[in-house]
């Protein structure tokens, strides 16, 4: 089973900051299975990255995903008021599936 | 429009079962595997297992093995998730979600969410 672990747990910027959230594996990923969301108080998660790299339809270009084999990161270039949310990541390429813990971007 | 319509929040106690729905409108059914996943309150997100609506194939976790059924009606475009012997714990907010078509594994439309409360 493999385990993500996210850091921080809790990320505080203000608008118009870059943030950087990191994603660990517990063992080799492929890059092609691994996936960032975004989640809304009171909302479902929204899939923001797929292929460690490939933004989702909709999805603007502030948001960028990186990494391969153990390592992946979310990149938001600028933060929006919108951004202000919680992050996962996910992996799908060894059952059973499996989130992060999250990572929560707040409002300094 | 595309989307997944669940059924609503339900209350049981301990011991229980509870069955919830995931209706699909606006793609085919058939052709995209639905994952449920589930969260407590405050909490992360937890994959619970997959089904293929077309041939019925499922896969659980094995955390859920023996607890947790998967189930479909392809007339209703409807999937089932139910869990029996319900605990405390298994209080959260559960969430059907398809996976991207040739990639089961990526949730790319999601229900809004149903809330299970546990409690005697």
């Amino acid at each position: 089973e493999i385990v993500l672990t996210q850091s921080p747990g809790t990320l505080s910027l203000s608008p118009g900051e870059r943030a950087t959230l990191s994603c660990r594996a517990s063992r080799s990923v492929s890059s092609s299975f691994l996936v960032w969301y975004q989640q809304k108080p009171g909302q479902a998660p929204r899939l923001l990255i797929y292929g460690a790299s490939s933004r989702a339809t909709g999805i603007p270009d502030r948001f960028s995903g990186s990494g391969s084999g153990t390592d992946f990161t979310l990149t938001i270039s600028r933060l929006e008021p919108e951004d202000f949310a919680v992050y996962y990541c996910q992996q799908y390429g060894i059952s059973p599936w499996a989130f992060g813990q999250g990572t929560k971007v707040e409002i300094k | 429009q595309v989307q997944l319509v669940q059924s609503g929040a339900e209350v049981r106690k301990p011991g229980a079962s509870v069955k919830v729905s995931c209706k699909a409108s606006g793609y085919t059914f058939t052709s995209y595997d639905i994952n449920w996943v589930r969260q407590a309150t405050g909490q992360g997100l937890e994959w619970m297992g997959w089904m293929n609506p077309n041939s019925g194939n499922t896969g659980y976790a094995q955390k859920f093995q023996g607890r947790v059924t998967m189930t479909r009606n392809t007339s209703l475009s409807t999937a089932y998730m139910e869990v029996t012997s319900l605990r405390s714990e298994d209080t959260a907010v559960y969430y059907c979600a398809r996976g991207s078509y040739g990639a089961s594994g990526r949730l790319d439309l999601w229900g809004q969410g149903t809330l299970v409360t546990v409690s005697s």
